[in-house]
């Protein structure tokens, strides 16, 4: 059972320009969390944002949450080829005491030198 | 170094064996998770705990066993109930549940 879903599936650009990848989900939450994968590796968590913030900045990246919406974007800023990785979102659910995180099927970025 | 690990990097079960993939975490974390991923997919949760000697099911469940016997290791059992074990499979900690997941290298499992 997936809560997070993000679009688009699959992203190329080139290096320097921005990347943008949306996350959707169903239920109210207590806060949505980035992650990036490489291939064959471990997922490495990017941002946190909890249901009071709008925004937040690390790096080149961007985070923004729209609880009215139920959806959230990803930017990341001159991308470079080290970018190319698939990006997931994840969910904490409000009410939930299961303890659980909820994870969408993912983006796949790819940064052309 | 604080981290978490898995073991076997690549695991190779054959018909009706069961098999047993590490889970070891430093960080001192409560919270600990077993997810299966398959190509181009996204994470399926198995198993997860948020305690030690407690446990819960995920999403996919049937096939897995896993203990918690110790707060830094989360083994994870594939059993021959498994019919299509053929995955790469990812363990996670959290100090909490719902907060951040810390995760190890993966442990990729395949069917001779």
């Amino acid at each position: 059972s997936q809560q997070g879903e993000e679009d688009p599936q699959a992203l190329s650009i080139q290096e320097g320009e921005n990347a943008t990848m949306n996350c959707s989900y169903k239920t109210s939450i207590n806060n949505l969390q980035w992650y990036r994968q490489n291939s064959g590796r471990g997922l490495v968590h990017l941002i946190l944002i909890r249901s009071n913030e709008r925004e937040k900045h690390s790096g080149r990246l961007r985070v923004t949450l729209d609880t009215s919406k139920k959806s959230s974007s990803l930017l990341i800023t001159a991308s470079r080829a080290a970018d190319t990785a698939s990006y997931f979102c994840a969910t904490d659910r409000r009410g939930s005491t299961l303890g659980r995180l909820y994870f969408g099927r993912g983006t796949q970025l790819t940064v052309w030198p | 170094d604080g981290g978490i690990t898995q073991s076997p990097k690549y695991l190779f079960r054959k018909e009706g064996q069961n098999v047993t993939l590490s889970c070891e975490q430093n960080l001192n974390h409560d919270a600990m998770y077993w997810y299966r991923q398959d190509p181009g997919q996204g994470l399926r949760l198995i198993y997860y705990s948020q305690i030690v000697n407690d446990f819960q099911k995920g999403d996919i469940a049937e096939g897995y066993s896993v203990s918690r016997e110790k707060k830094e290791s989360f083994p994870l059992t594939v059993t021959s109930a498994q019919k299509n074990p053929t995955a790469f499979y990812l363990c996670a900690s959290s100090t909490h549940p719902g907060e951040t997941q810390y995760f190890g290298p993966g442990t990729r499992l395949l069917v001779l």
